[in-house]
């Protein structure tokens, strides 16, 4: 199994500010099969980036997604008040099970 | 667009099993992957399994043999069904559409909790 350890684990950062997430993996991860998600209070998780650095539709690009191998990075820029949320990343490499991080808050300073 | 919305009992006993469905709207239930994932009270996310129209399935090695997907066609709905519950089964489930990864959209999700 694939662990995927985001860090830090809460980012207290103002609106305006950039936001840089980590994602690293147990093990090397072909970018095609990693993908970020946003999660709002009371909301199902969005799919904000796909096979490391697309944007998904609908998502402005003030996000960002970069990295390859074991690290993975997404960056926020311009953090806007509804970007303030849980982010987690996923991995779909090789086999079952597909695991997810374990999440970073982004939290209004 | 797509819409999901999931649906079921939110208590279930343990040992029991938990069942829900997914109804999918706006659009084909067919030749498309669905998952679900649930997540606990305050915790991450953890992929359940996937399932397809034509009866392609798999699932989390850690649930072992207790999961199982099916899809009604004809209902345009997606089923999840977990035996042998116990309190860490207690979540919010949710079925998107996908079946590795890139799961979108998602339903608003069902919290199940598992207490006699």
């Amino acid at each position: 199994e694939v662990v995927l350890t985001q860090s830090p684990g809460t980012l207290s950062l103002s609106p305006g500010e950039r936001a840089t997430l980590s994602c690293r993996a147990s093990r090397s991860v072909r970018s095609r099969f990693f993908d970020w998600y946003q999660q709002r209070p009371g909301q199902p998780p969005r799919l904000l980036i796909y096979s490391a650095f697309t944007r998904a539709a609908g998502i402005p690009d003030r996000f960002s997604g970069s990295g390859s191998g074991t690290d993975f990075t997404l960056t926020i820029n311009r953090l806007e008040p509804e970007d303030f949320a849980v982010y987690y990343c996923q991995q779909y490499d090789s086999q079952p099970p597909y695991t997810f991080g374990q999440g970073t808050k982004v939290e209004m300073k | 667009q797509v819409q999901l919305q999931e649906s079921g009992p939110g208590l279930v006993k343990p040992s029991e099993s938990l069942s829900l469905t997914c109804t999918v709207s706006g659009g084909s239930i067919n030749d498309i992957y669905w998952s679900w994932i649930r997540q606990a009270p305050g915790k991450g996310l953890e992929w359940l399994g996937y399932v397809h129209s034509n009866g392609e399935f798999s699932s989390n090695p850690s649930l072992r043999s207790r999961v199982s997907m099916s899809i009604d066609t004809s209902k345009n709905q997606v089923s999840l069904n977990l035996n042998s519950v116990t309190a860490a089964d207690t979540a919010v489930y949710y079925c998107t559409k996908g079946s590795t990864g890139q799961y979108d959209p998602w339903g608003q999700g069902t919290l199940v909790t598992v207490s006699s």
